[in-house]
């Protein structure tokens, strides 16, 4: 199985800060990677795919880079409403394996 | 609209069974392969399993951890995907969503559209 490490597992940071969330595949995954954010209470929700294609109606402040076996979220101005838990998803074979999370929070 | 509605989570012992269900309406049912992803209480997520459509012959996959216990499929017919689930163990109880893969980029499958979740859980 491809495991994947998520660091930091959780971050404080005021807003308008830049904020990096970085996911360490086990081995390559060929960027068939995603990243999806988790509001508590709520379901998951993806918000890029394919490392770096933002999906439908996430705003751009979000964005994904990365390739081999390292992959990075950022989030250039971080606002009150991005107080939630990020998580990285491989799909590069089975089975389909999530990183541990990070959880953002808002100084 | 796109909606996935699970339903059929609640309290089981531990060895029972239950069956979940997912109605998905918005889009066209059949088409797309889905999938089943849990998450325990506090806990991270965790793909539970994933059921093919009719031209991949309705194919799955599943978690080592629910394999051989958990069976996905689904009726199209109805526009539902189910989740049996036998053997129940306490490390069960979780929520379990609905996830539907609308979207394939370079062969692999994006989990973009999710339900609500129902809660199962697993005590005597």
């Amino acid at each position: 199985d491809i495991q994947l490490t998520q660091s930091p597992s959780f971050l404080s940071a005021s807003v308008g800060d830049r904020v990096t969330i970085i996911c360490r595949a086990s081995r390559g995954i060929s960027r068939s990677l995603a990243w999806f954010q988790q509001r508590p209470g709520e379901a998951p929700k993806l918000l890029i795919y394919g490392t770096s294609t933002l999906q439908s109606g996430v705003p751009s402040r979000f964005s994904g880079s990365g390739s081999g076996t390292e992959y990075t979220l950022t989030i250039s101005r971080l606002q009150p409403e991005d107080c939630a838990t990020y998580y990285c998803q491989q799909l590069y074979n089975y089975p389909v394996t999530f990183g541990g999370g990070t959880k953002v929070e808002i100084k | 609209e796109v909606q996935l509605v699970e339903s059929g989570g609640g309290l089981v012992q531990p060895g029972g069974s239950l069956t979940l269900s997912c109605a998905v309406s918005g889009f066209t049912f059949s088409d797309h392969y889905m999938d089943w992803v849990r998450q325990a209480p506090g806990k991270g997520l965790e793909w539970v399993g994933r059921t093919r459509n009719k031209t991949k012959s309705y194919t799955t996959e599943y978690a080592a951890s629910v394999r051989g216990r958990f069976v996905v499929s689904r009726d199209d017919s109805r526009s539902s995907l189910y989740l049996q689930m036998s053997s129940l163990r306490t490390e069960d109880t979780a929520i379990y969503y609905c996830t539907a893969i609308t979207l394939i980029v370079d062969g692999a499958f994006y989990m973009d559209v999710w339900g609500k979740g129902t809660t199962v859980t697993v005590s005597s």
